[in-house]
Parts: structure tokens; sequence; C-alpha cells
């Protein structure tokens, strides 16, 4: 299993362009989550989803757009890419409310 | 936005001392308590998920505790090694949603 994959690594975006980042979990779980680590802050949830073609909002989700079309699937969307944006994107899945499975993580730069 | 709160900040080690860190959370509506390692340049890994007042648990040299009363979550470590260094974060979950909310965590550091 790869578990929970992300893409791509890094990229870096001039503002108000766009782009999407793509989850990918092989475990069949229910749960999937986008977060986002800045500096000198926790993990903080932009968007979740309880399941495929569902989604809700977290603590940041403003810039931010997100689908669940396919189960392990989960797209984080920018549609007009801010400086603010500039952090690490990680993503994770889990299959209840207990242990999360992050991926690597995608490097973001807005400039 | 449930407010945990994680202390130290930071810390720095002997290779060898016993360690802990604190974790203090919101104790009404309280559905878990999860602790996660992170290594710098990977993901976050799970510890431990702890889900009654009371609760310990153990891998290794790595233990928790769990008082939700109170609201508060103990990592302790015995014997530091250089490769527990890492960042050690709690978060909580209640049971009115499904997120988590992640302290900012705890930065160890273990020297030879």
């Amino acid at each position: 299993n790869a578990g929970v994959t992300q893409t791509p690594k890094f990229r870096v975006l001039k503002t108000g362009q766009s782009m999407t980042l793509l989850c990918a979990q092989d475990m069949n779980h229910e749960y999937m989550y986008w977060y986002r680590q800045d500096p000198g802050m926790g993990l903080r949830l932009i968007h979740y989803s309880v399941g495929e073609g569902t989604t809700a909002k977290g603590e940041v989700p403003d810039g931010y757009n997100v689908s669940r079309l396919k189960k392990q699937n989960f797209l984080l969307g920018l549609e007009s890419a801010a400086p603010s944006q500039t952090s690490v994107y990680f993503c994770a899945s889990s299959w209840n409310l207990y242990e999360q499975y992050f991926g690597p993580g995608t490097r973001l730069t807005v400039t | 936005i449930l407010n945990v709160e994680q202390s130290p900040q930071s810390l720095h080690v002997q290779e060898g001392d016993s360690t802990n860190f604190t974790c203090s959370f919101p104790s009404s509506n309280f559905y878990a308590l999860h602790w996660y390692r992170w290594e710098t340049a990977k993901s976050p890994e799970a510890l431990f998920v702890m889900t009654l007042n009371g609760d310990e648990k153990k891998k290794g040299r790595i233990s928790a505790t769990l008082n939700t009363k109170e609201g508060y979550s103990y990592l302790y470590i015995k014997g530091s090694q250089p490769e527990d260094s890492a960042t050690y974060l709690c978060a909580f979950n209640s049971n009115s949603g499904y997120a988590l909310n992640f302290g900012k965590g705890t930065s160890l550091l273990v020297t030879p």
C-alpha cells in the first residue's frame, strides 16, 4: 500500500494563478482532510470530507475549494493564489475519528 | 476553534535524560486525545489515541496519560535517545465534530 500520497511535492505560483493539489489514499478511508502548516502555528484544518461527495469547512477555509468525487481522492484548489497561501499543505485520511494517516506534504510558494 | 495548548514549546535534553511534555485541552465534550510524532521533513505519525479518563498508553520508552476531567495529557519519554528528536503534537477532537484540533507542538532535541 502506498498509504497517502500528495501531488505535487513542490510548487511555485505567481499571485493570481490557480492550481489544484491532489491527495490520494489507498486504504479505503472514509474521512479525508486538508491542513496547512505555517511557522509558529500548529496544523490548521482547511477543509475535510466525511465521505465521497461530501465536504465541509475547517478552521481556515477562505481562498480554498475542495472536491471529493471519488472516495480515494481529495482535491484542494486555489482559484487565485495569494502570498498568504505560501505554506506546507498536508493531506490526511482516517477510517474513523481516531488515527489519521498523513501524506508527505506539498510545499507551496506564492510570489 | 478549540484551544489546545502544549508546553514547553521546545526542549533540549541530553541523551539518557527522561522528559515529559504537557497538553491541555477543553475538558467539556471530550471525544479523544491524540499524540503524534513529527520528524523533520517527514509526515506526522500517530503515537497514541486515548479516549478514557485515566487512560495510560505505552510504546517502548514513550508513554502517555490522560485526565479528561481537568483537561490535560502528559507524554513521557524515558531515557531519551537522539532518534527521539522530533516535534510532538497533541490533538483533540470533541464529540461535536470530526475535526482534529492540533496544538503547536513541543520540539524536542536530544543531543549525545
